[in-house]
């Protein structure tokens, strides 16, 4: 079967870095989607990546490393803003998107 | 419009009836989905479509059907809601099948 884990919830604090991580086990892989998902809104997209390494973007980094089948996503300099659903997604063999549960940021002053 | 609508926002339902919920977009992206979101299960894929005129099957596509007849539009087909379908719905869509996908703002369903 296809399993995407992430932490269900984490808590922070404003200013801070936190890494959200997220491990795969997937029928194949064609890259892994970031997402961000505020409150009664949709998801929108934060990062990509397909090769392994990691891909900078402000104040948001996303790792990845395939031979693990693990990926993180950084948040540094954490605003209030922040708090969110993050949400990891693979595309697997057949180009769709298999999606983690997403993990609940609480971003504490 | 741009980007990406849906209609309605919000809907309650009798078990039983029949609804369309309706999704356009206008940015000319090939590729269409409609998702539905639960607590705690994150997104499951109902239907897609990779072009105008083909639909696919997702994970949970049970109870519902999708047409695409032309780029822009995807509505997704409940024939006879039961309670279980409550949930948010979610339309995206995508330029290519492996692309970054955007997502419309939801619908609301409670089906009573």
């Amino acid at each position: 079967g296809q399993n995407i884990d992430q932490p269900t919830e984490m808590t922070a604090t404003e200013g801070a870095i936190v890494q959200i991580n997220c491990t795969y086990q997937t029928s194949g892989f064609n890259g892994l989607f970031w997402y961000q998902q505020h409150a009664g809104e949709a998801p929108t997209f934060l990062s990509y990546n397909v090769l392994d390494g990691l891909e900078e973007k402000g104040r948001f980094s996303s790792f990845l490393s395939r031979s693990k089948g693990y990926s993180y996503l950084l948040l540094k300099e954490l605003q209030m803003k922040d708090s969110a659903s993050y949400l990891c997604a693979v595309v697997d063999s057949n180009y769709q998107l298999i999606w983690g549960a997403g993990t609940k940021l609480i971003i504490k002053p | 419009i741009a980007g990406i609508t849906q209609a309605p926002t919000s809907q309650i339902l009798a078990a039983g009836r029949r609804m369309t919920l309706r999704c356009t977009q206008d940015m000319r992206h090939n590729a269409m989905y409609w998702y539905r979101q639960d607590l705690g299960l994150g997104l499951r894929l109902i239907h897609y479509s990779n072009t105008a005129g083909t639909t696919g099957k997702g994970e949970v596509p049970d109870g519902y059907s999708v047409s695409r007849a032309n780029t822009d539009d995807f509505p997704l087909t409940l024939a006879s809601a039961v309670p279980s379908q409550t949930s948010v719905y979610f339309c995206a869509s995508s330029p290519g099948p492996q692309e970054t996908q955007y997502f419309g703002p939801g619908t609301r369903l409670l089906v009573l």
